[in-house]
């Protein structure tokens, strides 16, 4: 089955430190990438919309300049949180879309990362 | 504006009973929907999805999911609940004027199962 990976599963910084998040599709190529956020007890909002090669879509109310997203290949995209603080402590989960089976709208979500900015 | 309203944030029900998890959709075009699970600190393992096809639902771990159109929703349910089912589960509705398909999500129910 399609595998998507996260990495680092969970994180400690310092406010101020910037973190980089890793979500990687194993087993398939992903030409769309999503980013959604979940705090504690809620549900989750889509961050960002990542596609390889090009510049990535944010949604409204999202910092594109605090969240650095980057698709480099067509398995991996990266978000990074840049100058984070307390407040950005959140749960960051990455989903992925099949390149070879768009028309079924699935996404395959990763595992998440917990970050916690102290 | 496409939208999804999941009916209390928390249901609790005996091992062995009817699990039923309510989801309501707004949409202005034929809605694609799903229904995912979530263990504690994980990401999110899809349960079944409705596309159109038949309305009857049928997914993992033997849940299954109506749409009914008249209505504007699609239940989640399962006959016996066990232990293991415990977990918070949520709904999603695929977001045709989004981003490339992104999914619009419920708040989410807890699931508490009872020994």
């Amino acid at each position: 089955g399609a595998v998507v990976s996260q990495h680092p599963s969970w994180v400690i910084c310092k406010s101020g430190t910037s973190v980089k998040i890793e979500c990687r599709s194993l087993d398939f190529q992903a030409t769309t990438m999503f980013w959604y956020r979940q705090f504690p007890k809620q549900s989750l909002m889509l961050m960002a919309t990542s596609n390889e090669g090009s510049k990535a879509t944010y949604e409204q109310g999202v910092e594109k300049d605090k969240f650095l997203i980057n698709h480099a290949s067509l398995t991996l995209s990266t978000l990074t949180v840049t100058s984070a603080h307390p407040e950005d402590s959140s749960f960051y989960i990455c989903s992925a879309r099949d390149r070879e089976q768009a028309s079924i709208y699935e996404q395959f979500f990763g595992p998440g990362t917990r970050l916690t900015v102290l | 504006a496409q939208s999804v309203t999941q009916l209390g944030s928390h249901v609790s029900v005996s091992e062995g009973a009817l699990v039923l998890l309510r989801c309501n959709y707004s949409s202005s075009v034929p809605p694609y929907l799903f229904w995912y699970v979530q263990y504690p600190n994980q990401g999110l393992q899809l349960l079944l999805k409705y596309t159109s096809a038949a309305t009857l639902v049928k997914g993992i771990n033997g849940f299954e999911a109506e749409f009914k159109k008249s209505e504007t929703s699609f239940h989640l349910t399962k006959p016996s609940a066990h232990m293991s089912d415990a977990a918070e589960y949520f709904c999603a509705l695929m977001n045709y004027g989004g981003s490339q398909g992104n999914l619009i999500f419920g708040k989410g129910t807890k699931l508490s199962v009872k020994p």
